[in-house]
């Protein structure tokens, strides 16, 4: 089992306001990624790190950003939430060998 | 462009019964090929993978997925479902081309009936 933890599991918040989803691993990959998945549904990247001070976009447009100032340490944030952020969020890593380990996710609901 | 389909929105197997969940691909290069499983309300789980070697790979929970070069297919088999396999199953394809970034199919919901 990895170890890759996400804080808080489930939130549920009001529009306008800024939220922080953290993400830590404790393996001491590279590589860090977030997905943003509808219930049920297909995973969609909305950002990834390769390593310290390394953020990209991923293929889904995102008014989210992340920060990489450890290793262990990838938090996405939302300035000013709104109900179309209302999804899962998915934190994973990968060491060499590419596999990704995901933690349990971030459910948000935005009012 | 590399991109991984998964036929089948929805399989259903009786309990005891074999069960095949299809994958394809499409990547320019050697693909690496994975398998996760997702219950529900929970992040993704790790099942198997194929980098190089024997075609079949045998990985968690009894599952077992055979890579075939030819027809550029990974397919999930197990031989005998159970109840508790009902999920989210996701095949996902890397390569070089993809800076080994992880391309994920749409996902198919297998439902095991008892």
């Amino acid at each position: 089992e990895a170890d890759i933890y996400q804080i808080p599991r489930y939130l549920v918040i009001g529009t306008g306001k800024k939220i922080t989803l953290e993400c830590s691993q404790t393996m001491g990959h590279d590589k860090m990624y977030w997905y943003q998945q509808d219930p049920g549904m297909e995973l969609h990247l909305i950002h990834y790190s390769y390593g310290v001070n390394s953020t990209e976009k991923g293929d889904l447009s995102s008014e989210s950003t992340v920060s990489r100032i450890r290793t262990e340490h990838f938090p996405l944030t939302l300035e000013s939430a709104r109900p179309s952020h209302t999804s899962q969020y998915l934190c994973a890593s990968s060491g060499v060998a590419d596999t990704q380990y995901f933690g349990p996710g971030t459910r948000l609901t935005v009012l | 462009a590399q991109s991984v389909a998964q036929p089948e929105d929805q399989v259903n197997v009786a309990e005891g019964n074999p069960l095949t969940v299809k994958c394809t691909y499409s990547v320019s290069g050697n693909p690496y090929l994975f398998w996760y499983v997702q219950y529900p309300n929970r992040g993704l789980q790790f099942l198997l993978k194929y980098i190089t070697g024997d075609n079949l790979v045998k990985g968690s929970y009894g599952f077992e997925a055979e890579f075939n070069k030819s027809q550029t297919s990974f397919h999930l088999k197990k031989p005998s479902a159970l109840v508790s396999d009902s999920a989210l199953y996701f095949c996902a394809v890397s390569s070089m081309d993809s800076n080994y970034q992880l391309i994920w199919g749409a996902g198919t919901k297998l439902i095991i009936k008892p």
